[in-house]
């Protein structure tokens, strides 16, 4: 089946450092969107990517779309504890569903 | 105020009941979803609905059931055919259309807890 593959399941990281997190599908995708869920919460949307090679920056969020539209990441710059939560990547495969990946959880160590 | 909303936010049953779950949007979005969360494994799709009086199963729609008789209205029947029915439940809308950027917007989340 269609299946998005995300990593890591869980980081920590000190307030300011970076994070990263990777979603890869073995399929090509039409788009991919990401997520974010604060504790207790819903997944909220953050943005949408299309094109092969799409980059778009949110602040200190940047959003990647690999060449092959098979994958995807997601990097914060100097975090802080807002970024708290858990962040989903969401690949559409043409169709009107999205696959979710199984989300990275960030904690912020102050 | 436009949104989703779920209700109740926390519900408890018993074993071998059949339980609803409400889910309403005043966004006039043509579809609408049902996920379930559990830790560790993301949103998992159990149904959706792109228009009303017609649904589709998604990959884990055993031992639910939906209904879709008004736009506004997509309820969740969780059967005691399901097998393990503890977990998050997610409700969600898209508008669809050539102008939306396919996002979903979700509901607050129902957390059923069967004993």
């Amino acid at each position: 089946g269609q299946q998005v593959m995300q990593i890591p399941q869980y980081q920590h990281v000190q307030e300011g450092e970076d994070f990263t997190t990777y979603c890869n599908s073995s399929t090509t995708l039409s788009n991919i969107q990401w997520y974010k869920q604060r504790p207790g919460g819903h997944p909220v949307f953050l943005i949408q990517l299309v094109k092969s090679g799409e980059v778009k920056k949110q602040k200190r969020l940047t959003f990647q779309f690999g060449e092959a539209k098979k994958n995807s990441s997601l990097h914060i710059t100097a975090t802080q504890t807002t970024d708290v939560g858990t962040y989903f990547c969401a690949g559409n495969f043409g169709n009107e569903k999205l696959t979710f990946g199984t989300g990275t959880r960030l904690t912020i160590i102050p | 105020d436009g949104g989703i909303t779920q209700s109740p936010k926390y519900l408890f049953r018993k074993e071998g009941q059949n339980v609803t779950l409400s889910c309403e949007q005043n966004l006039n979005h043509d579809a609408m979803y049902w996920y379930r969360q559990d830790p560790g494994q993301g949103l998992r799709l159990i149904y959706y609905s792109q228009i009303v009086n017609d649904f589709q199963k998604g990959d884990i729609a055993e031992g639910y059931s939906v209904s879709r008789e008004k736009k506004e209205s997509f309820p969740l029947t969780v059967t005691s055919a399901q097998k393990n029915p503890t977990a998050f439940y997610l409700c969600a809308s898209n508008p669809l259309g050539p102008d939306s950027y396919n996002e979903q917007f979700f509901g607050p989340g129902t957390r059923l807890t069967v004993l």
